[in-house]
Order: structure tokens, then sequence, then C-alpha cells
């Protein structure tokens, strides 16, 4: 079946600008969580996802960031004004469900984002 | 503080060669570990846990807990196991969140 899909691929964008990433997880997958892949440092926790509440936001660097999911399936992680150190590959997965039983996170192949 | 440590950014090996690829991590509690792998072009992806005990694509990781370790091994490294290597750790019980190394980039060798 079709995997963990991201949009878009590739995103350039100038200093200060909004961006947005969308996240469209594998259907029937209850949890969703975005991670940000840096040069050097390799993938850090964002947020993640049950449903359609962020019980974990503590991975967003700053009130710049902000995500959400709506419908209990597709997700948009928003970052304003953004700024160079912003420039990462950002991750999402999705998962059966969370709590309890740990169930196998499915990639995306990112979106690389590029602030100039 | 839980954290993963991949003290090698580089690994280069010839083919037939012993793989290590070593992993530490700093958890309070029972950890659940994992090793992911990004193959070149492509989405990162499981390889193991610790807790299924089994080889894959002849890959083994014990843990270790007494070193606080979840080294990644295999005895006779193939070209086609040239990728990136991520350890990475449950973030908690209720929580499927993972905390990742930095990552090895291993290269095999014809």
């Amino acid at each position: 079946g079709a995997g963990v899909s991201q949009s878009p691929s590739n995103k350039v964008t100038e200093k200060g600008k909004d961006v947005e990433l969308r996240c469209d997880p594998i259907s029937g997958h209850t949890a969703l969580y975005w991670y940000r892949q840096s040069l050097g440092q390799g993938l850090e926790f964002l947020i993640y996802f049950q449903g359609n509440s962020a019980p974990d936001k503590s991975g967003l660097p700053s009130d710049r960031f902000s995500a959400e999911r709506t419908g209990g399936s597709v997700s948009t992680l928003t970052i304003q004004r953004t700024q160079q150190e912003d420039s990462a590959v950002y991750l999402c997965a999705s998962s059966l469900r969370t709590s309890g039983q740990y169930y196998e996170q499915y990639f995306g192949p990112g979106t690389r984002l590029t602030v100039t | 503080a839980q954290r993963v440590t991949q003290p090698e950014k580089l690994l280069s090996v010839f083919k037939g060669a012993p793989v290590e690829l070593k992993c530490n991590y700093s958890y309070s509690g029972s950890p659940e570990l994992f090793w992911y792998v990004q193959y070149s072009r492509q989405r990162l992806q499981l390889l193991l846990r610790h807790i299924s005990r089994e080889s894959i694509k002849g890959f083994t990781a014990d843990l270790n807990k007494g070193e606080t370790s979840f080294h990644l091994k295999k005895p006779f490294a193939q070209e086609e196991d040239s990728a990136m290597y991520y350890c990475a750790l449950r973030g908690g019980y209720n929580t499927d969140k993972l905390i990742f190394g930095t990552g090895t980039r291993l290269q095999v060798f014809p």
C-alpha cells in the first residue's frame, strides 16, 4: 500500500517568510510524528500526534514552530518567520498507535527546507 | 536525561571484514532500543529492535545494560550494507517518540 507521503519534497524560502510542510500518514495510522534532520545533528524529535491531539510538543524549538492535524489524518507543520538555522530535512512518520507496546514508525521521504 | 551517543561519524571497512557500529545510551528505567538504517536515496527504515533479539540482514545487536550500550554487529560486511545507521531510544512507555543518535555512515569497499 501507499507509504507516508510528504510535500513539497524541496522548499527554498527567504529568511522571514512562513512555510507549511505537509504530511500524509499511512491510512489507519493514528500516531504521527515530526522529526528534523539537521547537518551534524542527527534526527531530533519535534512533536507527535495521537489522533488530532498533540500530547508531546516538547521538541518544537521555538514558538515560531507549530503543527496541527485534522481528521486524524493529514498534518501540517508551520514555521513562521523562517531563519537560516531552520534549514534541514523535516521527516514525518506514522505508526498504528502509541502507548504500551511499541508500534513501528514508518517514515516519509522528507521535505528539504532551505532558508536563504 | 535521555540521550543516545554514536561516537563514530564514519566507519570504513572492506567487504568481508567484521563491522561494529557503536551506540551508548542514557536512560533511567528499562530502555527500548532500535537501529534504523537509511540507504542512499531511500527512506529511513527500522533494521532491528532489541526486544526481538533477531538477526536482520546478518546484523545483530545486544543490549548491555551494564555498559549502557547497544552496538550493532555483522561478522562479514557486504557492499550493500553501505548506508547511514542510526541508533534510537524509545522516549518512554507511553510514547513511541524516538530519541536518535547522530548516526554513523558505514562505507563498505569492494
